[in-house]
């Protein structure tokens, strides 16, 4: 079936130093989107992504949507320490309605 | 505006016995659906509802059951637990059952199955 995987699975920085997470899918994706879960706390959605290299900007944050819709990337410039959590990739696949496919997620750990 | 409500926050079951987890999603979306996070891992789908009908169903097997009330409540059913069925459950909804649709998740239940 369907897989999403994300690397790395965990990453500390230091305050101020930039930090990427990456997305791949086993198949095409017609949409991805990212939520951000906080220590002890639920996912809430953070941006969604349609088109064939698509690329948004968040403050801090950018996302890119890869050429072949079968991967993405969130890169935040110059961490703090309020985006410590975890950070989850979701993709639908054609014809999956309403199912989030997500990925093991990323956790970040900030040090000040 | 109310967020997505879920009940009980936290709850302690032993194997064999059953379970039932609530949601209220927010007023305006029709479509609610069923997550389980396993401690370290990104949740994994369960179910779908829209309009009360069920429009997806995720890798679980059949103890695992949910309905769509009129009002767009639902409730996950979980019969005879098993210890590895201890784990966040997350409820979320959405305006349209596209998967295209952003979520909006609950806080969640915390399930501890002894």
């Amino acid at each position: 079936g369907q897989q999403v995987m994300q690397i790395p699975q965990y990453q500390h920085v230091q305050e101020g130093e930039d930090f990427t997470t990456y997305c791949n899918s086993s198949t095409t994706l017609s949409n991805i989107q990212w939520y951000k879960q906080r220590p002890g706390g639920h996912p809430v959605f953070l941006i969604q992504l349609v088109k064939s290299g698509e690329v948004k900007k968040q403050k801090r944050l950018t996302f890119q949507f890869g050429e072949a819709k079968k991967n993405s990337s969130l890169h935040i410039t110059a961490t703090q320490t309020t985006d410590v959590g975890t950070y989850f990739c979701a993709g639908t696949g054609s014809g999956n309605t309403g199912k989030l496919i997500f990925g093991q997620g990323t956790t970040l750990q900030v040090k000040p | 505006d109310a967020g997505v409500t879920q009940s009980p926050t936290h709850l302690i079951k032993t194997r064999g016995q059953h379970v039932t987890l609530r949601c209220s999603p927010i007023s305006g979306h029709k479509s609610v659906s069923w997550y389980q996070q396993v401690l370290g891992q990104g949740p994994q789908f369960i179910f779908q509802y829209y309009e009360k009908e069920e429009r997806g169903r995720g890798n679980f097997p059949d103890r695992f059951s949910a309905r769509q009330f009129p009002n767009y409540s639902s409730e996950l059913n979980v019969n005879a637990l098993l210890l590895g069925d201890s784990a966040l459950y997350l409820c979320a909804s959405s305006f349209r059952d596209s998967g295209a649709n952003v979520l909006t998740f609950g806080a969640g239940s915390r399930l501890t199955v002894l």
